[in-house]
């Protein structure tokens, strides 16, 4: 069974451009989470999504980043006119139903320039 | 502020040591799972504790959770290099549905 699919791995942007992050979860898994670390810190929790719905939306900042989790298809992370402030890293979880222990991507390092 | 809080922050031994790495809130939990993430990967579930006053056992470490489900401790013994990494509490807490709320981690380094 494949795990947590996220990528890519690594992405570069220039300040300005828009990034998206992807996140394929688990077979079976349809609860998905997006949090965003910074270098020697913990996960900041930012939106969490089931099938065509947001759920929990309170971290996520209010201009320039969505998340969709469509009915077909991997989960999106989308940043738009990206700063350098968003440069981290933005990991993706999956749980089988809320509670759940979570299964985590590898995560995308974002490095804004 | 956090709802969660873990102590030590940071934490550095010698190979064959043990140690203990703590998880406390003011709130109480249905549940608490422990993560270990190595640098450059996701956290890994290393547990999940449920009833107040469990102890689990996963090779070296050792888990607990408080009686009153508000806190939690993993200790490890006779520690080794591969065990280095974050060590992440993390809480379930019943509001608009079982939300998952992390704790800021422990970094464990252990030195050969």
């Amino acid at each position: 069974n494949a795990g947590v699919m996220q990528n890519p791995r690594h992405l570069v942007r220039r300040r300005g451009q828009e990034a998206r992050l992807r996140c394929s979860p688990m077979k079976g898994h349809s609860h998905v989470y997006w949090y965003r670390q910074l270098p020697e810190e913990g996960l900041k929790f930012m939106v969490y999504l089931q099938k065509e719905n947001i759920i929990d939306e309170s971290g996520m900042p209010k201009e320039r980043f969505s998340a969709e989790f469509p009915k077909e298809g991997p989960s999106i992370l989308r940043i738009q006119q990206v700063v350098r402030g968003d440069s981290a890293a933005y990991f993706c979880a999956s749980s089988p139903y809320e509670g759940y222990g979570y299964t985590f991507g590898s995560g995308t390092r974002l490095t804004v320039v | 502020t956090q709802l969660l809080e873990q102590s030590p922050q940071f934490l550095s031994i010698q190979e064959g040591e043990n140690l203990t790495v703590y998880c406390n809130s003011s709130s109480v939990f249905s549940s608490l799972q422990w993560y270990r993430q190595e640098p450059g990967e996701g956290p890994v579930l290393l547990v999940t504790v449920v009833t107040g006053g469990e102890v689990k056992k996963l090779k070296r470490l050792t888990f607990q959770f408080g009686d009153a489900r508000k806190d939690s401790s993993l200790h490890i013994t006779a520690a080794q290099p591969g065990d280095t990494g974050l060590y992440l509490c993390a809480g379930v807490r019943k509001t608009s549905y079982d939300k998952v709320i992390f704790g800021p981690g422990t970094s464990l380094s252990v030195i050969p």
